[in-house]
């Protein structure tokens, strides 16, 4: 079963934008993943962050995480067209297993 | 799509035929997934791998099979038991936390 949820399911913004989304998790985590997903192909892992840490920047990212809240947030700046993708965050608890979101489709405008 | 591939790209089968996805990895990668991912959905783990001759089945492992009998391999086939086959199946590889992703191959049977 799907651990995640996101939010929003969708996002359009204009280039040069940031674009902030959600995930939230409902069990323990060890840690959680954010990948992105162009059309039809396989995922890219993105930036990962403990249980331990509450921020984690990696060049235009930045990843939150309040494991009071059991929730976490991806926000990209300054959005670029190459930026149009899905993106996808995932949990992973005290095994080799991740349970995936449904992801936050993101549109950025020329 | 790192070093994983999955071949065909596209499978077409008819109704009641088992059909074999393809998944080789050169990551030295202990640990092997395989994913199904529906339209507008996250993924959803059908089989996973942590090492050679060993698998478990991970939420949605009905109507699949799968072996390890390569470090390098884990195929998975879709038999004629599974209701709705139609689907994106992508195959991932991890040595510790990060997952890397092939490029997915969509399955369509009528």
């Amino acid at each position: 079963s799907q651990q995640g949820e996101e939010d929003p399911q969708a996002l359009s913004i204009q280039e040069g934008e940031n674009a902030t989304m959600n995930c939230s998790y409902k069990t323990s985590i060890n840690n959680l993943q954010w990948y992105r997903q162009n059309s039809g192909r396989g995922l890219v892992h993105l930036i990962l962050i403990r249980s331990n840490e509450r921020e984690k920047h990696s060049g235009r990212l930045r990843v939150t995480l309040d494991t009071s809240k059991k929730s976490s947030s991806l926000l990209i700046t300054a959005s670029r067209a190459a930026d149009t993708a899905s993106y996808f965050c995932a949990s992973r608890s005290n095994d080799y297993k991740l349970s995936f979101g449904a992801g936050t489709t993101v549109t950025v405008r020329a | 799509d790192g070093g994983i591939t999955q071949s065909p790209k596209y499978l077409f089968r008819k109704e009641g035929q088992n059909v074999t996805l393809s998944c080789e990895q050169n990551l030295n990668h202990d640990a092997m997934y395989w994913y199904r991912q529906d339209p507008g959905q996250g993924l959803r783990l059908i089989y996973y791998s942590q090492i050679v001759n060993d698998f478990q089945k991970g939420d949605i492992a009905e109507g699949y099979s799968v072996s390890r009998e390569k470090k390098e391999s884990f195929p998975l086939t879709v038999t004629s038991a599974q209701k709705n086959p139609t689907a994106f199946y992508l195959c991932a590889s991890s040595n510790r936390d990060e997952q890397y992703f092939g490029p997915g191959t969509r399955l369509t049977v009528t």
